[in-house]
């Protein structure tokens, strides 16, 4: 059980577009998701939250325009990434977690913007 | 606010003998500890996690991690390595709060701990 699914897994796109990432908690309701952004070999870095049905709570320095999440139930969250760039390649996951303690990771998207 | 210490980025052992990546943490009140895997272009897997009881907790791939709460640490170890616990390894942290809500179940990661297992 506990499983949460990304898609696309990797990703490339031109820059000035925009991506959507999605994240699915497939066997239980997460009223909770997290988006983490990571560069190679670094840890996570937690880039927003979200909880169902309202808006997300970024961290400091993450620009909220351009990193646009919607979790509009509560087994989706999206993460979309508008008018990328080359900068804004790296690998991004999502995890998410019910009323328990614990969080739940998906596989991640590898994004490369050329 | 919590924090978390991996002081090794690399650690190297040869197979069959016992490992140990290090952990520390810092956090207001009791902590929930928790050690995740992440293979290469994989998100991470949960192997183990500490929330109260015995100090020492037994998780997945025979991996096991004593909490030690006088030296707020939390080491992960495992008897015999093998080649395939080569991976990144992350020791996180989230504080026990009487209200849990969303933000709330936030986890501070450690910068990650490269295991390569030598055969």
């Amino acid at each position: 059980g506990a499983v949460v699914s990304q898609h696309p897994s990797w990703v490339i796109c031109k820059s000035g577009t925009s991506v959507k990432i999605e994240c699915r908690s497939l066997d239980f309701q997460a009223t909770t998701m997290f988006w983490y952004r990571q560069f190679p070999k670094q840890s996570l870095m937690l880039m927003a939250t979200s909880n169902e049905g309202s808006k997300a709570t970024y961290e400091q320095g993450v620009e909220k325009d351009k990193f646009l999440i919607n979790h509009a139930s509560l087994t989706l969250s999206t993460l979309t990434v508008t008018s990328a760039h080359p900068e804004d390649s790296s690998f991004y996951i999502c995890s998410a977690s019910s009323v328990s303690y614990e969080q739940y990771f998906g596989p991640g998207t590898r994004l490369t913007v050329t | 606010a919590q924090s978390v210490a991996q002081p090794e980025d690399q650690v190297n052992v040869a197979e069959g003998n016992p490992l140990t990546v290090k952990c520390t943490y810092s956090v207001s009140g009791n902590p929930y500890l928790f050690w995740y895997v992440q293979y290469p272009n994989r998100g991470l897997q949960f192997l183990l996690k500490y929330i109260t009881g015995d100090n020492l907790v037994k998780g997945s791939y025979g991996f096991e991690a004593e909490f030690n709460k006088s030296q707020t640490s939390f080491h992960l170890k495992k008897p015999s390595a093998l080649v395939s616990d080569s991976a990144l390894y992350f020791c996180a942290v989230r504080p026990i709060l009487l209200i849990s809500s969303g933000s709330a179940r936030q986890l501070t990661f450690g910068s990650g701990t490269q295991l390569t297992v030598l055969p």
